[in-house]
């Protein structure tokens, strides 16, 4: 079955970071970009960044909302991907989904992605 | 940023109904538009990609159609596990950017 799973959620303090980790199973994970998204209880979602396969060179980008303090890397021999997020703001309190991105195209690099597969997604409290 | 905009942004209809969500962006996006559902406490699901091909496993009732920077996820006849709230998201510029969401309760 194609999943992905994501772990380390939690409680923080403002300005503390935590890592969001994403375990997939059931596919290729060296063939996919992935990306996060999130989510503030009861509002919509907001993209939080890409990463891309290492054949594109494994680079990202990041929503300018958090460009600067999260950081997006993947290993793709474990198949997992992370989300190190620093310098947390109350603002950062949400529900983080995992996603893997599919091509809608010829080829995708920046755009042209869905987002085929979700995961339950973790929990992030940013909060004194 | 491109904007979305989804109309209505709540719905009340009845199982069986044919019903209609309109996303509306605010540039050129082609054919670069995808339609999630999403149940409450549950991640969303993508039903619709490139505005109008149906992904896999998603029952034939689901149909999404484009008209320039218009684009319409059409439900022929609801069916209760439907209820859920509806988003549209472009992938045609970075950032991709999700509309606000439309909600369909049960009348």
């Amino acid at each position: 079955e194609v999943q992905v799973v994501e772990s380390g959620g939690g409680l923080v303090q403002p300005g503390r970071s935590l890592r969001l980790t994403c375990t997939i199973s059931g596919f290729t994970f060296g063939d996919y970009a992935m990306s996060w998204v999130r989510q503030v209880p009861g509002k919509g979602l907001e993209w939080i960044g890409l990463l891309r396969s290492e054949s594109f060179g494994g680079t990202t980008e990041h929503a300018a909302s958090v460009n600067g303090r999260f950081t997006m890397s993947r290993d793709d021999s474990k198949g997992v991907a992370y989300l190190q997020m620093n310098s947390l703001k109350t603002e950062d309190t949400g529900v983080y989904y995992c996603t893997r991105l599919n091509c809608s195209s010829i080829s995708c690099y920046t755009t042209y992605y869905y987002m085929d597969v979700w995961g339950k997604g973790t929990t992030v409290t940013v909060s004194s | 940023d491109i904007q979305m905009t989804q109309s209505p942004s709540s719905l009340s209809a009845s199982v069986g109904d044919r019903v209609t969500i309109t996303c509306r962006a605010s540039q050129k996006i082609s054919k670069y538009l995808n339609w999630y559902q999403q149940k409450p406490g549950k991640a969303p699901d993508l039903l619709i990609y490139a505005a109008s091909s149906l992904q896999s496993g998603v029952p034939s009732r689901f149909s999404g159609s484009r008209s320039g920077t218009d684009f319409t996820l059409t439900i022929s006849s609801l069916q209760p596990e439907d209820f859920a709230t509806y988003y549209c998201q472009q992938s045609y510029s970075s950032p991709p950017t999700f509309g606000q969401g439309t909600r369909l309760e049960i009348k």
